[in-house]
């Protein structure tokens, strides 16, 4: 079972709104990836958690805020977003080794709209 | 100069056509490479990961020269099912993983 899963699928909130994002994953991965996606655009990596710590922030603003509960879990929590900020949010996880050729595997996303 | 280039692209071609996609990299540290493809409004999917010694999958063919940090993959007797955008992804340092913007491809009966 190669499977990530993320809820919601979509997700309307305004800016001063506060809500989460969750991802969850049973194949025993360590390692779990937020990215940003815009439209027409590549993913870009927001957070990396190794063994259930922050390993990875490229310099995200802190109205994003990751939780990683355990090492099936992670969480991304949302305060005060910006129309900007609209986009569709991926979840990956990956064995957590860290070596040569380990592979992610990506959720379907949550598609967000900030109002 | 982006860490990760790919082709443009869009490259339209007829079924059964051959076509190669192109990928540069800036960063001589980087440890992993792979093949991604991404159906209009879904997630990334694994195509294929790839290594010095090259890897074929059925019809695709990927390639890598370090020295010359380029990534290639081939793809033959093309399907309409291929139509997708395919994404150069780059990793190092264990978990920093950057994409390349992508090349869009469509096949044409």
């Amino acid at each position: 079972d190669t499977e990530v899963t993320q809820t919601p699928k979509h997700l309307v909130m305004g800016m001063t709104n506060k809500k989460s994002l969750k991802c969850e994953q049973h194949m025993g991965h360590r390692a779990m990836y937020w990215y940003k996606q815009k439209a027409k655009k590549p993913p870009e990596l927001m957070f990396v958690y190794s063994y259930e710590k922050l390993s990875i922030n490229e310099s995200v603003p802190s109205r994003f805020s990751p939780e990683c509960p355990n090492s099936s879990l992670l969480n991304l929590h949302l305060h005060a977003l910006q129309p900007e900020d609209s986009a569709l949010y991926l979840c990956a996880s990956s064995q957590g080794t860290g070596r040569v050729g380990e592979t992610q595997y990506f959720g379907p996303g949550t598609r967000l709209l900030v109002l | 100069r982006k860490e990760v280039e790919q082709d443009p692209g869009p490259f339209n071609v007829p079924e059964g056509a051959t076509v190669a996609f192109n990928c540069t990299y800036s960063n001589s540290a980087s440890q992993s490479f792979f093949w991604y493809r991404q159906d209009c409004r879904k997630e990334p999917k694994l195509l294929m990961s790839v290594y010095s010694s090259g890897n074929e999958d059925g019809r695709f063919t990927a390639q890598l020269n370090r020295a010359s940090q380029y990534i290639s993959l081939l793809i033959r007797d093309s399907k309409l099912s291929d139509s997708a955008t395919y994404l150069c992804v780059v990793t190092f340092g264990g978990f920093k993983t950057i994409f390349g913007a992508g090349t869009r491809l469509f096949v044409k009966a």
